[in-house]
């Protein structure tokens, strides 16, 4: 059984630019969840996707935005980026909406 | 809503001692509740889990977690910590229904002294 894996790993970016991360989620799961944690902080819930379709938000900017695939994989997008994106982004998947989250290993963006 | 609070930024131990991560919510629905820990540079490992049953609840790395509902806490324990056990630790809450989101605290920075 496969894990949840996110691409790439770390990456550096200027203010302004555009960002796509992704995650794979683990076999068997429809439903991905993406958070941001700062450094020195808890992971903060950006929003969740549920067979394709956005499925809660958090308190985050509408720059920030995601798309779910046919297969469950996820993109996060996150346009005009400002410093205070840098962050540690995680992505989680789990079977239907449940309750148990499986993290992946997360991507380190540095805006600069 | 939910929310958690971890009272400890920091908590310096030496090795073999005990130690107890303290953790509380608040919450008006049942909850389900988690530990995590986080080492340097990557990302979030379940610790243990509290979903219904027994209130105590057991890691294999033997760390233990009693839910206490009327004091709305979920502390973690550990009767003799290693020097491997230095991380970061994370308490999370996420709705008992119907839930998609879960919500983290701050976190609680380890270090075992040798």
């Amino acid at each position: 059984e496969t894990g949840v894996t996110q691409s790439p790993t770390h990456l550096i970016k200027t203010r302004g630019q555009q960002v796509t991360l992704r995650c794979s989620s683990q076999s068997g799961h429809n439903t991905v969840s993406w958070y941001q944690q700062a450094l020195g902080q808890g992971p903060q819930f950006i929003f969740q996707y549920y067979r394709e379709e956005e499925n809660g938000r958090g308190n985050f900017p509408p720059r920030f935005s995601g798309l779910q695939f046919p297969n469950y994989s996820s993109e996060l997008n996150v346009n005009a980026l400002e410093l205070d994106d840098s962050a540690l982004y995680l992505c989680a998947s789990s079977f239907d909406t449940d309750y148990e989250q499986y993290f992946g290993p997360g991507t380190r963006l540095t805006v600069t | 809503a939910q929310s958690v609070t971890q009272l400890d930024s920091q908590v310096p131990v030496f090795e073999e001692a005990p130690v107890e991560l303290r953790c509380n919510y608040s919450s008006s629905v049942s909850v389900y509740l988690f530990w995590y820990v986080q080492y340097p540079n990557q990302g979030l490992q379940l610790l243990l889990k509290y979903l219904s049953g027994s209130t105590l609840v057991e890691s294999i790395n033997g760390f233990e977690a009693e839910f206490n509902k009327s004091q709305t806490s979920f502390h973690l324990r550990k009767p003799s910590v290693h020097i491997s056990d230095t991380a970061e630790y994370f308490c999370a809450v996420t709705r008992g229904s119907g839930t998609y989101k879960y919500i983290f605290g701050t976190g609680t920075r380890l270090k075992v002294l040798a």
